[in-house]
């Protein structure tokens, strides 16, 4: 069945280093693919989505491609900030089928 | 765009109290909505989902039960709540195969 399977957190970086995420995929057919964010206390939010192989997500410096060979969706930014401390979840478009989330921890 | 409103934000019961959690949704008609929760440093957990009115799926077995009483309305309840009903709780619409999902601002449900 599908599946996602995402990094174990947690993960703690200095202000302005590169993070990557890990996101791998068990999918039938040809799902979109999302990260979301949530902070402290709050919903999930969309941060950035893609819809096809080869997509490249992108939204307030993070970024995400959709790679099929390696039916992947791995969460980069090339230099994190304080307030980009949260838990990130990956996600199918097929319903109900989210990672386990990130949690991210910036330290300045 | 469809927005989610979930309320209370923060509750604290007694075990064995009654519970009623209640989510209205605006921007869209017959939406796929969602509960979900989250436990303390965990992921989510899905509870019910509804395809519309009166029509309910439980994926796990609990104390907890769902209603959808209108089109845009999606009530979470129980009769006695338990100490592990604890967590965070979370409303959601399915907004498509191309646009993923939209959240509430959680519930943080603490039964003593």
């Amino acid at each position: 069945g599908d599946s996602v399977t995402q990094m174990e957190g947690p993960v703690t970086l200095s202000e302005e280093a590169f993070l990557t995420i890990n996101c791998t995929y068990t999918a039938t057919g040809y799902p979109s693919l999302f990260w979301y964010v949530q902070y402290p206390g709050e919903g999930l939010q969309l941060l950035l989505k893609a819809t096809k192989a080869d997509d490249k997500g992108s939204n307030k410096g993070f970024e995400a491609t959709y790679r099929k060979e390696t039916t992947s969706f791995h969460l980069e930014k090339g230099s994190v900030q304080v307030s980009d401390s949260a838990v990130y979840f990956c996600a199918l478009s097929n319903q109900f089928y989210f990672g386990t989330g990130t949690s991210l921890t910036v330290i300045p | 765009s469809q927005t989610i409103h979930q309320w209370p934000a923060t509750l604290v019961q007694p075990v064995g109290s009654p519970l009623s959690l209640e989510c209205t949704v605006e921007g869209t008609s017959n939406p796929n909505l969602y509960w979900y929760r989250q436990a303390a440093g965990r992921g989510l957990q899905l509870l019910f989902y509804s395809v519309g009115i009166g029509q309910i799926s439980s994926e796990v077995p609990q104390n907890l039960s769902a209603s959808r009483p209108q089109d845009r309305q999606f009530i979470l309840s129980s009769k006695k709540l338990l100490l592990s009903d604890s967590g965070f709780y979370l409303c959601a619409c399915h907004r498509g195969t191309n646009y993923g999902y939209t959240f509430g601002s959680g519930t943080r449900l603490t039964v003593v």
